[in-house]
């Protein structure tokens, strides 16, 4: 069965460090989203992607970076980790011209 | 996109059908309404969406007021796994700069008694 998987599920970091969260789709969509979920804010956007090489900003991009180089994977860097990006990180995919987004089981990342 | 307002939470015995309200007063003539929920510790899941008629899947109905400002989200019997939180979202069908992409607000937290 197609699946969204995200890596690692639990992650702990030190500030400044840079750290790479995984996403993985295998529905072959073109579009995926990352978005971070804190208490009190709801979901919130960070990067999206509409497809190979194509990557946007969201409502809270800073500090953030995306990559597509394939259809499959968008990878979200946090380029030096601060306190402030302790949360819980949500990947999603959806097929072109849907809404109907896939979301990934998140990664919790605590930074110290 | 236009906003929506939900209850911040509500309760339902198990086996009784729940209705979940939202209202978008300020919905335009193409926007779609989908809902999605967020079980604990999971990522959001798609419900169902509409954009006129009432609609209906294995998940649950969606009944759309006749104006469209409002709609309500149907849960025929609930069960303990219903227990999450639902959000209702507004979706331009043509979406422009904000295509494919979905704002969530802060939903309704289901709490559903044994």
């Amino acid at each position: 069965d197609a699946e969204i998987t995200q890596s690692p599920r639990h992650k702990i970091t030190e500030t400044g460090r840079q750290v790479t969260l995984a996403c993985h789709q295998t529905w072959n969509h073109n579009n995926m989203f990352w978005y971070r979920q804190d208490l009190g804010h709801g979901l919130r956007l960070i990067h999206y992607s509409y497809g190979v090489q194509d990557t946007n900003k969201g409502e809270v991009s800073d500090g953030y970076s995306v990559s597509r180089s394939n259809t499959e994977d968008l990878p979200l860097t946090l380029e030096s980790a601060a306190s402030s990006q302790t949360s819980v990180y949500f990947c999603a995919s959806s097929e072109q011209g849907t809404d109907t987004q896939y979301f990934g089981p998140g990664t919790r990342l605590t930074v110290l | 996109d236009a906003k929506t307002t939900q209850p911040n939470s509500m309760e339902s015995n198990e086996e009784e059908p729940v209705h979940l309200p939202c209202n978008h007063s300020t919905i335009s003539g193409t926007d779609y309404i989908h809902w999605y929920r967020q079980l604990p510790s999971q990522g959001p899941e798609y419900v169902i969406h509409g954009l006129t008629s009432n609609v209906n899947n294995r998940m649950a109905s969606l009944a759309i007021a006749e104006d469209r400002k409002s709609s309500t989200l149907i849960l025929h019997r609930a069960t303990l796994r219903d227990a999450a939180v639902y959000y209702c979202i507004l979706r331009d069908l043509f979406g422009g700069t904000s295509y494919g992409k979905l704002t969530f607000g802060q939903g309704t937290i289901l709490t559903v008694h044994p």
